[in-house]
């Protein structure tokens, strides 16, 4: 069965640090990563989505593959307390790459 | 556009009655998911659609749950009977492509 494992957390960073989210994937063959923040309450929105070895960048978000490794990470700069959320790690589930099943999430706490 | 719409959004009701769950994906998409979320088991894939046909309703826990997509602007997840075990938020979520977008979830308690 397909896996995805995340650190349940919480993560406790400062106001201005780098939170450093990760993931791991049980299923070599995957091909999409995804990375959704879910605030309390709230439904899961997309951040962003790598499908390539190496870093992919999107503001103060940095998304990193290591297919080798079946790890990705989610790094985010100058960590705000609007940060302060659940993030969700999602793996495609089939070759269509349309389902996915996603880790049961990383707590972020950002303090000011 | 409106986003994916769910309704109802809180639904309480008693073990053993019918409980049905509506959602309205986004116009144009091709491809419509229902997730269960608790605390214990995160956010689980229960069912999928593309082109209104199901895919996979491998996720699906027991016979008593059953999913429609009559048309591409509607589907419904139905639990009959329901279970206190039930309880969870039911989000449902619509893609064109690989990028999902979720509803606004419905709080369902079963007493």
């Amino acid at each position: 069965q397909k896996e995805v494992e995340q650190n349940s957390g919480p993560l406790s960073v400062p106001e201005g640090a780098i939170a450093s989210l990760n993931c791991t994937y049980s299923d070599r063959g995957s091909q999409s990563f995804f990375w959704y923040r879910q605030y309390s309450g709230k439904s899961p929105e997309l951040i962003m989505f790598i499908y390539s070895n190496g870093d992919k960048e999107d503001g103060r978000f940095t998304a990193q593959l290591n297919k080798a490794s079946q790890y990705v990470s989610l790094l985010i700069r100058d960590s705000q307390p609007s940060d302060s959320a659940t993030y969700l790690c999602a793996v495609n589930l089939n070759q269509a790459g349309t389902a996915l099943i996603f880790g049961k999430g990383t707590t972020l706490s950002v303090s000011s | 556009d409106a986003g994916v719409i769910q309704s109802p959004r809180h639904e309480v009701t008693e073990m053993g009655q019918e409980v049905t769950l509506r959602c309205k994906p986004i116009s144009g998409h091709n491809s419509l998911f229902w997730y269960r979320q608790t605390m214990m088991r995160g956010l689980e894939l229960l069912i999928y659609f593309n082109n209104n046909v199901p895919i996979d309703d491998s996720g699906m826990p027991e016979d008593r749950f059953s999913a429609k997509m009559p048309n591409a602007s509607f589907s419904t997840l139905k639990i009959q009977p329901s279970e206190p075990r039930d309880s969870a938020v039911y989000f449902c979520a619509s893609s064109l492509r690989e990028t999902q977008y979720f509803g606004p979830g419905t709080r369902l308690l079963v007493l």
